[in-house]
């Protein structure tokens, strides 16, 4: 199993352009998250699904959307970039929310 | 928000030595506890669950006090490998985990 996969690894945006972070996982793990991770902050849950077709928003849901069409794919669209959303994005799933998360190698944003 | 608090450190220990973690929670509610470890620019990875029983995996010992609202952490014998950030991480009624910032341990020769 790849685990939990997380592309790109690295990215830099201008204000105002989108973009999508993409997280799949091969475990078919029904409860997949976005946390964002800042300096000095311990990460920080954006959105989260339960499974396919259902998502819930975080603590930080502002400025990102998400959708579960499959169980395998979460994606993360920013829709407007800022300088607010450079940080670290880690992408995890587990069987359901209970059960032990594992983490994406996740990917790197940097905003202009 | 609810609220887990660590020492950010840094704790710098020799090898074979010994280092204790807490941290404490807020929310009397919750229901699962745990530490991860996260090396310098990877992803969290889980070290332990924390029962209330109190666990031991190796050199390694969680404790949960569910009246004081801590968890501690014991690192015996330490190696040069441990050194890394340890996160506390609650998990209160939903699926949403509460992340503290983490402790940096530098284990040195």
């Amino acid at each position: 199993n790849a685990g939990v996969t997380q592309t790109p690894k690295f990215q830099v945006l201008k204000t105002g352009q989108s973009m999508t972070l993409q997280c799949a996982q091969d475990m078919n793990h029904e409860y997949m998250s976005w946390y964002r991770q800042d300096p000095g902050m311990g990460l920080r849950l954006i959105h989260y699904s339960v499974g396919a077709g259902i998502t819930d928003q975080g603590e930080v849901p502002n400025g990102y959307n998400v959708s579960r069409s499959t169980t395998e794919d979460f994606p993360l669209r920013l829709l407007s970039a800022a300088p607010s959303q450079t940080s670290v994005y880690f992408c995890a799933s587990s069987y359901s929310g209970e059960d032990t998360q594992y983490f994406g190698p996740g990917t790197r944003l940097t905003v202009l | 928000r609810k609220e887990v608090e660590q020492d950010p450190g840094p704790f710098n220990v020799p090898e074979g030595a010994t280092v204790a973690f807490n941290c404490t929670y807020s929310n009397s509610a919750s229901q699962s506890f745990f530490w991860y470890r996260q090396d310098c620019r990877k992803e969290p990875k889980l070290l332990m669950s924390v029962y209330s029983s109190g666990n031991e995996d190796g050199r390694f010992t969680a404790q949960l006090n569910r009246a004081s609202q801590y968890i501690s952490l014991l690192i015996r014998d330490s190696k040069l490998s441990d050194s890394a950030t340890y996160l506390c991480v609650v998990r209160d009624s939903g699926y949403a985990l509460n992340f503290g910032k983490g402790t940096s341990l530098l284990v040195t020769p």
